[in-house]
Formats: C-alpha cells, sequence, structure tokens
C-alpha cells in the first residue's frame, strides 16, 4: 500500500533551523500537509502545499516539494523550545496517509 | 465552538470488556475519522464516515465497530477489548475529504490489560 516515511527523532540548538523531511509513495497525491502534534494533544495543522507548488513560505515555516522524488521538507528557521513537538507529515491521495512522526527536541 | 471533543480521556479495561468512545464536533463537518496512535506507527485510520449513516473500514478496522447516527457525533466501539488495543485514539472532522483540513479531538488513552 500506499506509505509516508519520516526520520523518528530530530535534535536541534534553540536558534538554530530544523528541517525535517519526508518522502511518500502515492504519485497521484495532490496535498501534502505538515502537522503538529504537542504533548498530550491532538494534532493540529501547520501547513500545507499543493502538488503543482515547490516552495511555500510562512513566517517561519518553509515547505519545500520536489514531485519527482516525492519527497517533502519543513524548515522551521530560529527554532524556539515552544517547537519542541512531534510533527507529522501526510499525503493525500485517494486516502490521507500519514508518516510515524518526527519528534523535534529542542535544546536551550 | 468546541471544536473536536472526545469522550473519555482515559479507560482502562480488562480484557473482553466492551466500551464506547465518543466522537462530538460543532463544525457542522460531514466527514469524521477515528484514528489509533501508536509509538513509531504514525497514525492508522480505523474507520471514517462520509455523512451521516455512512462509515467505511479504514486501513485496520478489526475488533472495532462505528456508528453516526447524527451527523454531529461518530462513535466507537470495542465489544471485546484486547491487549493490542491499547493505545490512544484520535477522532477528527473535515468540510471535505480532499484537500480539507482535518480538526483533531484531544485524543482518549485507552489501556486493555
Amino acid at each position: 500500500g500506499e506509505d509516508v516515511e519520516q526520520s523518528l527523532f530530530l535534535s536541534v540548538r534553540e536558534g538554530d533551523s530544523s528541517v525535517i523531511n519526508c518522502t511518500y509513495t502515492d504519485s497521484s497525491s495532490t496535498y501534502l500537509y505538515w502537522y503538529k502534534q504537542e504533548p498530550g494533544a491532538g494534532l493540529q495543522l501547520l501547513t500545507y502545499i499543493f502538488s503543482n507548488m515547490d516552495m511555500k513560505q510562512d513566517q517561519r515555516l518553509t515547505v519545500l516539494l520536489n514531485k519527482k522524488d516525492k519527497h517533502l521538507s519543513l524548515r522551521i528557521a530560529d527554532t524556539q523550545t515552544g517547537d519542541s513537538a512531534i510533527y507529522f507529515c501526510a499525503a493525500q491521495g485517494g486516502k490521507l496517509i500519514f508518516g510515524q512522526g518526527t519528534e523535534l527536541s529542542v535544546k536551550p | 465552538n468546541a471544536g473536536v471533543t472526545q469522550t473519555p480521556k482515559f479507560r482502562v479495561l480488562k480484557t473482553g470488556q466492551s466500551m464506547t468512545l465518543l466522537c462530538a464536533q460543532d463544525m457542522n463537518h460531514e466527514y469524521m475519522y477515528w484514528y489509533r496512535q501508536d509509538p513509531g506507527m504514525g497514525l492508522r485510520l480505523i474507520h471514517y464516515s462520509v455523512g451521516e449513516g455512512t462509515t467505511a473500514k479504514g486501513e485496520v478496522p478489526d475488533g472495532y465497530n462505528v456508528s453516526r447516527l447524527k451527523k454531529q457525533n461518530f462513535l466507537l466501539g470495542l465489544e471485546s477489548a484486547a491487549p493490542s488495543q491499547t493505545s490512544v485514539y484520535f477522532c477528527a472532522s473535515s468540510h471535505q475529504t480532499s484537500g480539507g483540513e482535518q480538526f483533531f479531538g484531544p485524543g482518549t488513552r485507552l489501556t486493555v490489560l
């Protein structure tokens, strides 16, 4: 079946940039999402990109999409301790498929 | 607006017991979903509904049943709980199935002993 893969952990220092990567297999994916999950809470949509775009910027967040390689990344500039959370990539083709989540740890 | 709410927040069951998880949304969304979240496995879709009175199987439906008698409510039932069903359960809703943001509830942490 279709799959979405992410690395499980990322650790950065406060003020650095964080880059979370994701690969997906469904070439018919039309929307690609980044969700954030804080401890003990549900998922909240951070941003999304439509498949005919290759970049989207929203304040400190930059999403890059390489449709040929089916690779999506989320860059968080000037990472803060409040950015510590689990970040999920999700690809919407016929179904919405979530990755395993990347736990971002921000050290002061 | 409360958004998506789930009850209960926590529950401990013994193997073989039954329970129902309730999800409610006040956004008039057509689509509702039940997911389970397990460490290292992300979210897996259990069942979903595209409207009142309709339900469909997701990726991991075995051992669960659902009902959508009212548009705003989506119930997830476990008839005979098993330890493998220990998980965090999330309900979500969306206005449309494609290109529409899913709004998530806060989750129910279920432990089956």
